[in-house]
């Protein structure tokens, strides 16, 4: 089945405690992209990459770290959680070509105390 | 970052009645434009893509309309049913996948 997968589901942490979401597509997907989801707020995007080792920042990179070695996987790290990355967030995937359609994971609801 | 405004923000309707929802946008570096649909606890999923002024499409009851000239492109959902419910979300995109996305417009379906 064609999927976005991201792990964890749930997570809650404390401050300062690095942490990575794990996000994978079987799809042969060269686009993938991170997006944080705050109430009142659109989905807004932290990272992005158009293909392996091409990674470029979003809207709201601060605070994050990705990287592309593989095409399938895209993890995002935070090297130092601040209760203010409290939030939802999604990976998303796209074969790559400006019009396609983005194929979202299933979310990752993290809370930083 | 694009200015998207999607407008209403809330919108309860009866079951069997037709709705319609307005996103706006910068008409200036317009790329694409789309539509999800995005239930509670789930992830967004897409209804639409749409590039050309004019465009036009449909799934099932739902279709959608472009009109990039002016800066906006309106979703119409003809005879609700309550699991039309979810928040529909606007993202046009000013460049190679750079989506911005609008912060939805929540539709309850009402029995």
């Amino acid at each position: 089945e064609a999927q976005v997968t991201q792990n964890p589901r749930y997570l809650i942490t404390v401050t300062g405690k690095k942490l990575t979401v794990t996000c994978s597509q079987n799809m042969n997907h060269e686009y993938m992209s991170w997006y944080r989801q705050d109430p009142g707020l659109g989905l807004r995007q932290i990272y992005y990459s158009m293909n392996v080792e091409v990674t470029d920042k979003g809207d709201v990179p601060e605070g994050y770290k990705v990287s592309r070695k593989e095409k399938r996987n895209f993890p995002l790290i935070l090297e130092s959680p601040s209760p203010n990355q409290t939030s939802l967030y999604f990976c998303a995937s796209s074969p790559g070509q400006g019009v396609e359609k983005l194929f979202f994971g299933s979310g990752t609801q993290l809370s930083v105390l | 970052i694009l200015n998207v405004e999607q407008s209403p923000q809330s919108l309860h309707v009866q079951e069997g009645d037709s709705t319609n929802f307005t996103c706006s946008f910068p008409s200036s570096n317009f790329y694409a434009l789309h539509w999800y649909r995005w239930e509670t606890a789930k992830s967004p999923e897409a209804l639409f893509v749409m590039t050309l002024n004019g465009d036009e499409k449909k799934k099932g009851r739902i279709s959608a309309t472009l009109n990039t000239k002016e800066g906006y492109s309106y979703l119409y959902i003809k005879g609700s049913q309550p699991e039309d419910s979810a928040t529909y979300l606007c993202a046009p995109s000013g460049g190679y996948q750079k989506v911005t996305f609008g912060t939805g417009t929540k539709l309850q379906v009402i029995p």
